[in-house]
Parts: structure tokens; sequence; C-alpha cells
């Protein structure tokens, strides 16, 4: 099955700063990656994904890459707000497959 | 707030009971996952739905059941509670069954002492 690792497990930037966060899979048939973000006593939240036929996907402060080659995907976050504060979720899917398999998080904090 | 909602939000009971978690997917969704989220463990598939038939299965217990009933909400069943099914049990729901985005529910907390 697939495995998906995550590093690093913490993180603290100063607001304003860059923070980037980054997995890699183990299955070159994954084929969707999304990025949750979990706020204390919440469910995670979808913040942006990326398929296999993308290398490359931005949305406002947030963006994915994605190394087929590879096979590592990461999360950059710029110019980083207090709110951006969270543990963030990395997960794969594997084609044909139903089930996200997820890394074991990163702690976020941004230091005002 | 992502529109799947999930009764009860915290559940204590004692080892040996048996609960029943709720969930209501987002207007729209067929398919309706499970995923469990405890410290040592993270978060893990458990099983998923879809349009009232079983598609997936991951590290679902024995003991552990589900159902999608025919207005999608769904239902997970853990019997023979043991304290290490304590965790946060999520709901997350999608419109198609194939991979696509996954939106979660608040979660229920379920305490076993």
């Amino acid at each position: 099955g697939e495995n998906v690792e995550q590093h690093p497990s913490t993180l603290s930037v100063q607001e304003g700063d860059s923070a980037v966060i980054k997995c890699t899979y183990s299955d070159s048939a994954s084929n969707y990656f999304p990025w949750y973000k979990q706020e204390l006593g919440k469910g995670p939240q979808l913040i942006i994904d990326i398929r296999s036929n993308v290398g490359e996907k931005k949305d406002q402060r947030i963006a994915v890459t994605l190394n087929k080659t590879a096979k590592h995907f990461s999360l950059h976050i710029t110019e980083t707000q207090p709110e951006d504060s969270a543990v963030y979720f990395c997960a794969a899917l594997l084609e044909g497959n139903e089930k996200l398999t997820f890394g074991t998080g990163t702690r976020l904090t941004i230091i005002p | 707030d992502s529109g799947v909602t999930q009764t009860p939000k915290h559940l204590i009971t004692a080892t040996g009971q048996r609960v029943t978690l709720r969930c209501s997917p987002r207007s729209g969704d067929l398919s309706v996952y499970w995923y469990q989220q405890s410290l040592d463990q993270g978060l893990q598939f458990l099983i998923q739905y879809y349009n009232g038939e079983e598609r997936a299965k991951g590290n679902i217990l024995e003991r552990f059941s589900a159902q999608q009933f025919p207005d999608l909400h769904s239902e997970l069943n853990l019997s023979s509670l043991e304290l290490g099914d304590s965790a946060l049990y999520f709901c997350a729901s999608s419109v198609a069954g194939g991979p696509g985005e996954q939106y979660f529910g608040p979660g229920t907390r379920l305490t076993v002492t």
C-alpha cells in the first residue's frame, strides 16, 4: 500500500516569512495529492490539491509543487499570518483506490 | 463550514459498550468516508460508502461496522469498546466515488473509560 512521509513535524516561522512543508510518497501510481489544515478542535479543511498531470498549483498565498520522478510534493505558504498557525497534513490517493493515505502532520506556528 | 455534519460532538462511554456515530454528507455528495484520528496512529482511513454500497475498506476492526442509508447519511457503529478506541472519528464526503476532493466534518470525540 501507499506510505506518505511528512517533514518537518514542527515548524515555527516569523510572521511574514514563508513556510515550506514536504512530503514523499511511495507508490508511483498515486495520482491525487491534497493538503489539509486542521485547527484545534476542528476537522481537517482542504486548502489545496494537485493531480499528477500538473507540476504546480497556486491559490493566493498557498502553492503546491509536485515532482513525480522523485515522488515528492511540497506546500508553500508565503507572507505567513497568525491565522496560518495550525496542523497541516499532506495525503496521497492511489489510482483505482478510494482511500487517502495521510502524512503524520506538521504543526506550524507563526510567531508575531 | 464544510457542509458535513456529525453527531454527537462528544461521547463518553465505558469499556464493553456500543456506540453509534452519525454523519450527514454535503448536499449532492454520494460518497462518505470514515477516518479515525488518534495521537499514535494519526489519520487512518476506515471505510467508504458510495451511494449506499460499501466501496473500500481500510484499517477497520471487525468490532466496527458502518452503513449508508437511502438518504445518504451514514452511521459508524463501534462495539465491545476498548480504551484504545478513544479517538476522534471524522466523516468526509465527496461528490463522486473516484479521486476527488473530500470534505471533512467537525468530528466526534470518543472517550472510552
